[in-house]
């Protein structure tokens, strides 16, 4: 059964600060990972998607890694900012279609 | 496109009432999801369908839930009786069939944020 863990489940930077997020996964047969970010009280707004057989996507200040062999991913944000401060969940999806898999998320705080 | 719409977006019930929560996919979206978010679990995946037939449905808790796809754009997600333990945000999410299932990519509603009392 896929389990996917981030880590930490919580951090606070001071503003501009370049920060990584982290996510493992214990079964590497996945078709894409994505990250989401989420705000309080609100739904999830899909960030990044990478394809199992990419290594990275980019979008603005963000950057996903995906390292499958290893059962890992990270999202770099650079040049944080207060605006960046949300919840971020990474999900796996086995098989396309299939159900995503979530982490527990990291809630990230940006102090200004 | 408006999204994947959820209503209602909150809902404050008694316990013991029956409460139901629907969902309007994204036109053309063959898949459908029901999850649930608590701070304890996270985010975990109810049921799911595809082309309005449910495909999964081993992550519904007890009997007293229930999910319906009567057609492609729309879905509901009923709990009756309703506990105190169900209070929960619960959102529903869509996705298209391409021919490319690496870059299948699932879209959200803002959820139903629950409370039984």
């Amino acid at each position: 059964k896929q389990e996917v863990t981030q880590i930490p489940a919580a951090l606070s930077v001071p503003e501009g600060e370049n920060l990584v997020l982290n996510c493992s996964f214990t079964d590497s047969a996945i078709y894409n990972l994505q990250w989401f970010r989420q705000d309080p009280g609100k739904g999830l707004t899909s960030l990044l998607l990478i394809q199992s057989s990419q290594r990275e996507q980019t979008s603005g200040r963000l950057n996903a890694s995906l390292d499958k062999s290893s059962g890992r991913s990270t999202l770099y944000i650079a040049a944080s900012q207060p605006g960046d401060s949300a919840t971020y969940l990474c999900a796996v999806s086995d098989s396309g279609n299939t159900p995503l898999v979530f982490g527990k998320g990291t809630r990230l705080s940006v102090i200004a | 496109d408006a999204g994947v719409i959820q209503s209602p977006r909150h809902e404050v019930t008694e316990m013991g009432q029956e409460v139901t929560l629907r969902c309007k996919p994204i036109s053309g979206h063959d898949y459908l999801f029901w999850y649930r978010q608590t701070m304890m679990r996270g985010l975990e995946l109810l049921i799911y369908f595809n082309n309005n037939v449910p495909i999964d449905d081993s992550g519904m808790p007890e009997d007293r839930f229930s999910a319906k796809m009567p057609n492609a754009s729309f879905s509901t997600l009923k709990i009756q009786p309703s506990e105190p333990r169900d209070s929960a945000v619960y959102f529903c999410a869509s996705s298209r069939t391409t021919g490319d299932l690496m870059n299948t990519e699932a879209f959200f509603g803002q959820g139903t944020r629950l409370t039984v009392v």
